[in-house]
């Protein structure tokens, strides 16, 4: 069965820092991977995802991922983190099932900055 | 493109009450998804639409959950007699066509059973 594990539940970093937000996947296929963002109270806006070629992709706010098949991981990194980005991350893989648009989520990272 | 939207955002019901969510999706998207958030988790699928067809539905979705899209463009979720387990944030999603195409989500509903 397909599922996707974020191992840090709480992640607290200082302004300015560097981040990694780790995320573990499993799927028999070409995965279709994304990483969205919630803020308290809100819905998810999408960051960045990987569907083929290219396994750095770039996203909004300064978010770039590295897909690393053999090791089954899209990690989520930003070089200089801001107070703003201070929310939870969610990781996911495109289900098969549904002509890939069903998403399965991990458990989420949340992330506290620290000024 | 005004996005996905919901309403109510927020919803407070007592424990048997049935409660009904309505989701309109961004413009001429034909896919419209349902998912619930408890609180510590990330979103789970519940079921998704394309056009007004209903393809698929989670086990999750027991027999007091329904979910519309009559005309294929908004969309009601319905819970009967609501139950302190439904307590979560239920949210809906669309997009255009299949496979590479973005899933936008909404800001979500709010159900507190109590």
């Amino acid at each position: 069965a397909q599922s996707v594990t974020q191992p840090d539940i709480h992640i607290t970093v200082s302004e300015g820092a560097s981040l990694e937000l780790r995320c573990n996947y499993s799927y028999g296929a070409t995965p279709y991977l994304f990483w969205y963002v919630q803020s308290p109270g809100q819905g998810l806006q999408l960051l960045l995802k990987y569907f083929s070629g290219d396994t750095l992709v770039q996203g909004i706010k300064g978010f770039e991922a590295e897909f690393k098949r053999s090791q089954s991981s899209f990690n989520l990194r930003k070089p200089s983190v801001h107070w703003s980005d201070a929310a939870e991350y969610f990781c996911a893989v495109a289900s098969l099932s549904g002509g890939y648009n069903k998403l399965i989520f991990g458990a989420g990272t949340r992330l506290a900055v620290h000024p | 493109d005004t996005g996905v939207s919901q309403d109510p955002r927020h919803k407070i019901t007592k424990r048997g009450q049935n409660v009904t969510f309505r989701c309109d999706p961004i413009s001429e998207h034909n896919r419209l998804y349902w998912y619930r958030q408890t609180l510590g988790q990330g979103p789970e699928f519940l079921t998704y639409f394309q056009n007004e067809a209903q393809l698929e539905k989670s086990r999750l979705l027991s027999d007091r959950f329904s979910a519309e899209r009559p005309k294929g463009s908004f969309s009601t979720l319905e819970i009967q007699r609501t139950e302190q387990g439904d307590s979560a944030m239920y949210l809906c999603a669309s997009s255009l066509g299949t496979g590479r195409n973005t899933i936008y989500f909404g800001e979500g509903s709010w159900l507190t059973v109590v």
